[in-house]
């Protein structure tokens, strides 16, 4: 049972326009939402995260929202750049958990020049 | 920023033989560190949470006996597959509870098994 689904493979963007890579879960128990990005054979860059008693974070280029009723969220980066190409990983925690992580099958971002 | 080390980056090894791989947190301690496995183009999936002094908890499904955690000190977690087998070929990450409560993870190990 995927509890955390990306459902968007691959994103294309041209530079200077903004991406959104979206992310929904399942599990009422998480409390904790964080984004990763992830170039192969490497491991995750943590990027931005977010409480559940939040409804957005923003840093940076980077903002994250997050609609509980609809146990949703998504990522905004703008504007996107070149460097952004990677793959982008959602990831939840559950409560009281610091460290056990659910993860998204991630989304392949590109953004053309 | 805390640093996460992993080694080796890149292991192959024939079919039958064991492959230790080790995580370290540099500037940091770490009680608790986790181990995930990436299949090509697919989630990272939790394997087993290693606590320092401790025994190892292992995620459903995951072979404690294959894949054997050791957490001696606070900066160092092993992650041993025993009698390696081509199914077992995937890309092993670790990461470490650090400073802020915020997870750092190591570059991964890239294991082939012939």
């Amino acid at each position: 049972d995927q509890q955390v689904k990306q459902n968007s493979p691959s994103l294309s963007v041209q530079e200077g326009r903004i991406s959104i890579l979206n992310c929904d879960y399942t599990n009422s128990m998480f409390d904790y939402f964080l984004w990763y990005k992830k170039y192969p054979a490497e491991g995750p860059t943590f990027l931005i995260s977010i409480s559940s008693i939040k409804d957005k974070n923003e840093d940076g280029r980077f903002t994250v929202f997050l609609n509980k009723s609809a146990k949703h969220l998504s990522l905004h980066i703008v504007p996107s750049q070149p460097g952004d190409s990677a793959v982008y990983f959602c990831a939840a925690r559950f409560s009281g958990n610091t460290g056990k992580l659910i993860f998204g099958q991630g989304t392949t971002l590109q953004v053309k020049p | 920023g805390a640093v996460v080390s992993q080694h080796p980056s890149r292991v192959i090894c024939k079919s039958g033989t064991s492959v230790k791989i080790e995580c370290r947190s540099l500037d940091f301690q770490a009680t608790t560190m986790f181990w995930y496995r990436q299949f090509p183009k697919q989630s990272l999936m939790l394997m087993a949470t290693s606590n320092e002094g401790s025994k190892a908890t292992y995620e459903q499904g995951v072979e404690k006996d294959k894949f054997l955690i050791n957490h001696a000190s606070l900066t160092l977690s092993t992650l041993t597959v025993t009698s390696a087998h081509p199914e077992d070929s995937s890309f092993y990450i670790c990461s470490a509870s650090g400073p802020g409560k915020k997870l750092f993870f190591g570059s991964g190990t890239q294991l082939s098994v012939l």
